[in-house]
């Protein structure tokens, strides 16, 4: 039950700023933009969120759309490092709580 | 580092067996979620605790279940393994249990059951 639609899969040539997109057309007024990415098998990591507003933090650039039904993940200057899976995330409230749904995300390569 | 921990790392164990699975949150937070990783089915929540109560329920088995102690640490038992339940099994952590509140995940443990 995402809520996010992602390409599987982009290559992003090292130190070339890579644009991530992010399908969310159900999303709802005070359902948060959250951004997750998982290198091999360790455990995810939180990289920004966004409700309505542009957000920047030192890893990344999120771009939510004025109708947010879309948003874009910037990394500036990618480096092989970057390379993981990439999950975009609506969060879910579930009577008070905020559980976080996961869907297939995409897989980032970033080329030398 | 998120700062969560997560004992043991690898567990290989035997289909019947029970293991229990450790997780410390971050220093500060009160809630604790479990998320299980399997090949087929991806990340899948499981369920929460907040300050030592049940908040919400996932996809958790009945043959699974979860507690939060008073020093906030938080157990994730699994009885009667089956090979299905082979899988990476995620600890994450928050400050409360409301939004915008962001989940610092722990490195997982890894269960083999042969």
């Amino acid at each position: 039950d995402a809520k996010t639609t992602q390409p599987p899969s982009m290559d992003c040539a090292e130190g070339r700023a890579a644009n991530l997109p992010c399908n969310h057309s159900t999303i709802s007024g005070n359902e948060y933009v959250y951004w997750y990415r998982q290198i091999h098998s360790q455990g995810p990591q939180y990289i920004i969120h966004g409700l309505k507003n542009n957000e920047t933090n030192e890893m990344a650039s999120l771009i939510i759309t004025e109708d947010r039904k879309s948003s874009t993940l910037i990394l500036p200057h990618a480096t092989l490092r970057d390379t993981a899976v990439y999950y975009c995330i609506v969060r879910v409230s579930q009577g008070g709580s905020e559980k976080l749904v996961f869907g297939k995300g995409m897989k980032l390569t970033v080329n030398p | 580092d998120s700062g969560v921990t997560q004992t043991p790392k690898h567990l290989i164990t035997a289909t019947g067996q029970r293991v229990t699975l450790r997780c410390s949150p971050r220093s500060g937070d009160l809630s604790v979620y479990w998320y299980q990783q399997s090949l087929d089915q991806g990340l899948q929540f499981l369920i929460q605790y907040y300050n030592g109560e049940e908040r919400a329920k996932g996809n958790i088995l009945e043959r699974f279940s979860a507690q939060q102690f008073p020093d906030l640490h938080s157990e994730l038992n699994l009885s009667s393994l089956e090979l299905g339940d082979s899988a990476l099994y995620f600890c994450a952590s928050s400050w409360t249990s409301g939004s915008p509140d962001t989940q610092y995940f722990g490195p997982g443990t890894r269960l083999t059951v042969l």
